[in-house]
């Protein structure tokens, strides 16, 4: 138990579809990540918050929408996604902007699949 | 920016052999060098890191080495058992204090009973 909670595990949609990841995380820290993982590929960074504002977006397309209400949670809101958007996304969290030890601590992802 | 390339993709090591992971980083600024293991169905788990002003640190079973002349690190994992059979990643990050890192594309590491 890594403190990072995601939800659901799995999750199969459409590409019309609108779906939404969860994140939760009971660590206490202040900095939050979306990661995408996909075959042969590196752990592709997509969005960082740090105190709730977001501090980074790699190039992500518009169909990913996060969303962060509190620095405990974090959303990715999916919508009209495409078949090769099908990954493993994990949510990780730091302590944040000062208190960064180099450690991430991830979540045990969410396989979507899209159809 | 940085880019980080892990070899090999997959290895296969009978218990009880030594395993050799190698990473090389493009970034001359990289300073922080973590590796990461993930398990089936689970999240990448910090396992050891290094930071660029020491050469190699030890815990246990493990060790990573560091060469910043050739930009280059290595995860070595001894005595190896059935429970180090995982994907291995090794990262790099520019900036300690800057919370991002650029991943490598992962080692499948199966050990052989």
């Amino acid at each position: 138990e890594t403190g990072v909670t995601q939800t659901p595990r799995h999750l199969v949609m459409g590409m019309t579809n609108k779906k939404s990841l969860k994140c939760e995380q009971h660590l206490g820290h202040n900095a939050m990540y979306w990661y995408k993982q996909s075959a042969k590929k590196p752990l592709e960074l997509m969005f960082v918050y740090n105190f709730k504002e977001q501090t980074e977006n790699n190039s992500v397309p518009s169909r990913f929408s996060p969303e962060c209400p509190n620095s405990s949670h974090l959303f990715l809101h999916l919508h009209t996604l495409q078949p090769e958007d099908s990954a493993l996304y994990l949510c990780a969290s730091s302590p944040g902007t000062g208190g960064w030890t180099g450690e991430l601590f991830f979540g045990e992802g969410s396989r979507l699949t899209v159809l | 920016g940085e880019n980080v390339e892990q070899h090999p993709s997959t290895l296969s090591v009978q218990e009880g052999d030594s395993a050799v992971i190698k990473c090389t980083y493009s970034d001359s600024a990289s300073n922080y060098f973590p590796w990461y293991k993930q398990e089936l169905g689970k999240g990448p788990q910090l396992i050891i890191d290094i930071r660029s002003n020491v050469g190699e640190k030890k815990d246990q079973r493990i060790a990573v080495t560091l060469n910043k002349t050739a930009k280059h690190f290595s995860l070595h994992i001894t005595e190896t058992q059935p429970e180090d059979s995982a994907v291995y990643f090794c990262a790099a990050s520019n900036n300690f204090g800057n919370e991002k890192l650029t991943f490598g594309t992962g080692t499948r590491l199966t050990i052989i009973p």
